[in-house]
């Protein structure tokens, strides 16, 4: 069955610091891959999303990606974080099952930046 | 360009009461999604859609029911509200194309005592 794991429930950075967090799936096929980021109060945001093609894709807000079929991995990465980057941050992935589309999140990681 | 947009916000409950969560889109999308949040456990999907007059269950669907009438609208139904239901709920729609991302409400905060 497909799942998405992430394994780190929190995370706290410093403002200016590099991020990375990471997203690893489960799933038979080419797998759609999508990152979210949900801020207080507020519904859930497309950051990126990887299909095919390059493995290293880009997003809004300074955010990428990297796509390594090898590990069944997506992980997410920021080079310098923002005191404004303080959300959490959903994995999903995109899958065809039984002849409808459906996503399969994550359960997420909540981002702290200390100023 | 409005989305997807959810009403209401908040709304507390009895235990045994009945409300209707709504959810329109204006993208013209045909797949529609209900989803639940609870700390800790991401998203669970409640109900689909695939279309006008077609819902089907997603993982939780006991206590809730849907209908899909038209293709902007897509109302979730709580019957008898119990303490389990409390929890963040999300509409979100996309298109029928797999690389298509969904698009989220803003949600609604519902507390059942």
């Amino acid at each position: 069955a497909q799942s998405v794991t992430q394994p780190d429930i929190h995370i706290t950075v410093s403002e200016g610091a590099s991020l990375e967090l990471r997203c690893n799936y489960s799933y038979g096929a080419t797998p759609y891959l999508f990152w979210y980021v949900q801020s207080p109060g507020q519904g859930l945001q497309l950051l990126l999303k990887y299909f095919s093609g390059d493995t290293l894709v880009q997003g809004i807000k300074g955010f990428e990606a990297e796509f390594k079929r090898s590990q069944s991995s997506f992980n997410l990465r920021k080079p310098s974080v923002h005191w404004s980057d303080a959300a959490e941050y959903f994995c999903a992935v995109g899958s065809l099952i039984s002849g409808t589309y459906k996503y399969i999140f994550g359960t997420g990681t909540r981002l702290k930046v200390l100023a | 360009n409005a989305g997807v947009t959810q009403t209401p916000k908040f709304r507390i409950l009895k235990i045994g009461q009945s409300m209707t969560l709504q959810c329109t889109q204006d993208m013209n999308h045909n797949y529609m999604y209900w989803y639940r949040q609870d700390p800790g456990m991401g998203l669970k999907l409640i109900y689909y859609s695939v279309g006008a007059g077609i819902t089907d269950k997603g993982e939780v669907p006991n206590g809730y029911n849907v209908s899909r009438s038209t293709t902007e609208d897509f109302p979730l139904r709580l019957e008898l509200a119990a303490p389990s239901q409390t929890s963040v709920y999300f509409c979100a729609s996309t298109r029928e194309i797999l690389n298509s991302p969904l698009h989220f409400g803003n949600g609604t905060r519902l507390t059942v005592t």
